[in-house]
């Protein structure tokens, strides 16, 4: 079957760096998404990664191995509006895109 | 760029009655839009795959009788919940695939149902 696993829920500090994993295992890869979703929000686009290596985007960057189905989002110099849910998504060979049930990041001051 | 809309954005209804919610992209054209349903807490639940021009593509449980979807340009799609109850209220979220864009989908904001 087609599993994506990342944490339940991770607390970090305001100013710090957080590092979201994710795990995958999937029939085929055509990449992955990292979404971000504030409660009661509609998820919005963070990044795509289809190829090895680290894409830097601002305060986030997002990692992919393909090799070994992982992938990580790290967040730096942490705000509180970065409290949120953060959903990794991958994309099959169908085209299909499937789910994380998502990591809910706690941001205390 | 790659926005997408969604109406209305709050519905609440009673029971038995049929709502209709639209998705539109804004500044792209999408041939595969998608509809998802979300309960308090739970991750994004896909229902259905859109396809312009032709029939949905409904995920196993869904019911397509009752979760009727329309694609009918490459702008709009639209979802009706026919014959709603209680059970149905939920956050329902569209997305829309830019195919110029690495397969990216992006999301309206959503609708909250409530049926009474």
């Amino acid at each position: 079957g087609q599993n994506i696993d990342q944490p339940t829920e991770m607390t970090a500090t305001e100013g710090a760096i957080v590092q979201i994993n994710c795990t995958y295992q999937t029939s085929g890869f055509n990449g992955l998404f990292w979404y971000q979703q504030h409660a009661g929000e509609a998820p919005t686009f963070l990044s795509y990664n289809v190829l090895d290596g680290l894409e830097e985007k601002g305060r986030f960057s997002s990692f992919l191995s393909r090799s070994k189905g992982y992938s990580y989002l790290l967040l730096k110099e942490l705000q509180m509006k970065d409290s949120a849910s953060y959903l990794c998504a991958v994309l099959d060979s169908n085209y299909q895109l499937i789910w994380g049930a998502g990591t809910k990041l706690i941001i205390k001051p | 760029g790659a926005v997408v809309s969604q109406h209305p954005s709050r519905v609440i209804c009673k029971s038995g009655t049929s709502v209709k919610i639209e998705c539109r992209s804004l500044d792209f054209q999408a041939t595969t839009m998608f509809w998802y349903r979300q309960f308090p807490k739970q991750s994004l639940m896909l229902m259905a795959t859109s396809n312009e021009g032709s029939k949905a593509t409904y995920e196993q449980g869904v019911e397509k009788d009752k979760f009727l979807i329309n694609h009918a340009s490459l702008t709009l799609s639209t979802l009706t919940v026919t014959s709603a109850h209680p059970e149905d209220s939920s956050f329902y979220i569209c997305s829309a695939r830019d195919g110029g864009t690495a397969e990216t989908q992006y999301f309206g904001p959503g609708t909250r149902l409530l049926v009474l």
